[in-house]
């Protein structure tokens, strides 16, 4: 299974500035997706990570909002622009490998 | 697009029997249906999938059965241990695209 680091584990963000996560996969892999967690619910797929194209956006998300950058086969970001406090979530990036979908540890975002 | 319902949203059974998580799908066109574990601060972990090639699979005390024709899916644990205890989610896919996830199953077990 692929391994997926993700940086930072967790911050502490002031209203209306931004934040970048960072994922890193140890090998090459074709398809890589970034979920939101809000506090006690279920994933929700924000974007497909395209590589080398723009990504994929799922109904009720947007790129200026959420910009994500996907440079080469083993890496992507998830920005988070403009924070407000309705965006403190858990953030995840997921690789699909063959079949099979992995998730990194997560990123928990609390924004004041 | 597809939707995927999961129940019951929490289980509290005793250590040593048997927990059940039933989710339903809306696509018949889905086709993988892996179930994740999640413990407290941590990412989903795959635990187990199921293909719809394929009518049970079993890992140890862990197995996952597909009925498509009724289209759900069931995770079933036996000999429960309390380091079972955590948030599950099923999910459902059409071949290689996005996963939909279910709402979540907050099992506690007992001792």
């Amino acid at each position: 299974s692929a391994v997926i680091s993700q940086k930072p584990s967790r911050d502490i963000c002031q209203r209306g500035t931004s934040l970048t996560i960072q994922c890193q996969v140890d090998s090459q892999v074709t398809m890589m997706f970034w979920y939101r967690q809000q506090p006690g619910q279920s994933l929700t797929l924000i974007a497909t990570a395209n590589q080398g194209s723009e990504a994929t956006y799922e109904s009720g998300f947007v790129i200026d909002k959420f910009p994500i950058s996907r440079p080469n086969l083993t890496f992507s970001t998830l920005t988070v622009s403009n924070m407000s406090p309705e965006d403190s979530s858990i953030y995840l990036c997921s690789v699909r490998d063959r079949a099979e979908a992995f998730f990194g540890q997560g990123t928990r975002l609390t924004v004041v | 697009g597809e939707n995927v319902e999961q129940h019951p949203s929490t289980l509290s059974v005793q250590e040593g029997d048997s927990a059940v998580i039933k989710c339903t799908y809306s696509d018949s066109a889905s086709n993988y249906f892996p179930w994740y574990k999640q413990e407290l601060g941590k990412g989903p972990q795959l635990i187990i999938d199921i293909r719809s090639n394929v009518g049970e699979k079993k890992d140890q005390r862990i197995a996952v059965t597909l009925n498509k024709t009724a289209k759900h899916f069931s995770l079933h644990i036996t000999e429960t241990q309390p380091e079972d205890s955590a948030v599950y989610f099923c999910a459902a896919s059409i071949r290689a695209q996005k996963l939909v996830f279910g709402q979540g199953t907050r099992l506690t077990i007992n001792p």
